[in-house]
């Protein structure tokens, strides 16, 4: 079946760099990608979302861009901090379905 | 601060018993769903709820059962617990109708081990 998935399953990167996660899907019809954060005996929490009718959205310190050509998510995050050491997933929603579909997820980790 | 609250977080339990993973929320949200975790792995869906008195199975098969008697509460139980499931257990929450989009709140999970 059709599922996200990640390119890479960790990530290290110096404190203060920027980072890059990269998500890909395959179901075309997918209309909404959430990224959460899941730091260490946590829930996963929610970072930020996109619908399929936008290509980029902005937070604080991270942006989400979707690129529905090549079926592919990133999440940036800014000037990376000791706490955004954490395992990212990224999740779609099958247009017209209830559910998510999450990814396998990506750890990165600061290195100070 | 979380609206979705499981308990408890941490239990160690001999093989065979029975055991009931608590999980509650004050949002008012019809769709709560039962993930299993082994850390920093991949989320497996065992079991889903859209409302009251509607529960299904999910994409893991899972030997635990679960109930929804209530909007707020749904409870998962393993009637005879074994160490294959030994896990994280996450509960979430969604209600796409109030206008915040798709996403779920995690409650913090429930960690098992089974002895």
């Amino acid at each position: 079946g059709e599922s996200v998935g990640l390119h890479l399953p960790t990530l290290s990167v110096q404190e203060g760099d920027n980072s890059i996660i990269n998500c890909a899907y395959s179901n075309s019809a997918s209309d909404y990608f959430i990224w959460y954060k899941q730091e260490s005996g946590k829930g996963p929490q929610f970072i930020i979302d996109i619908r399929s009718n936008m290509d980029k959205r902005q937070g604080q310190r991270v942006t989400v861009l979707l690129n529905k050509t090549v079926k592919h998510l990133s999440l940036q995050i800014a000037a990376t901090q000791p706490g955004d050491s954490a395992v990212y997933f990224c999740a779609e929603r099958f247009q017209g379905a209830q559910k998510l579909v999450f990814g396998q997820g990506t750890r990165l980790t600061i290195n100070p | 601060e979380a609206d979705i609250y499981q308990t408890p977080r941490y239990l160690v339990i001999g093989t065979g018993k029975k055991i009931t993973l608590e999980c509650s929320q004050t949002m008012g949200h019809d769709k709560m769903y039962w993930y299993q975790q082994d850390p920093g792995m991949e989320l497996h869906l065992i079991h889903y709820s859209y409302g009251v008195n509607s529960t299904e199975k999910g994409d893991l098969s899972s030997e635990s059962t679960v109930s929804r008697i209530r909007t707020e509460h749904f409870p998962l139980t393993l009637e005879s617990a074994r160490p294959s499931h030994t896990s994280q257990y996450l509960c979430a929450s969604s209600d796409p109708g109030t206008g915040g989009g798709y996403g779920y709140t995690f409650g913090s999970g429930t960690r098992l081990t089974v002895v």
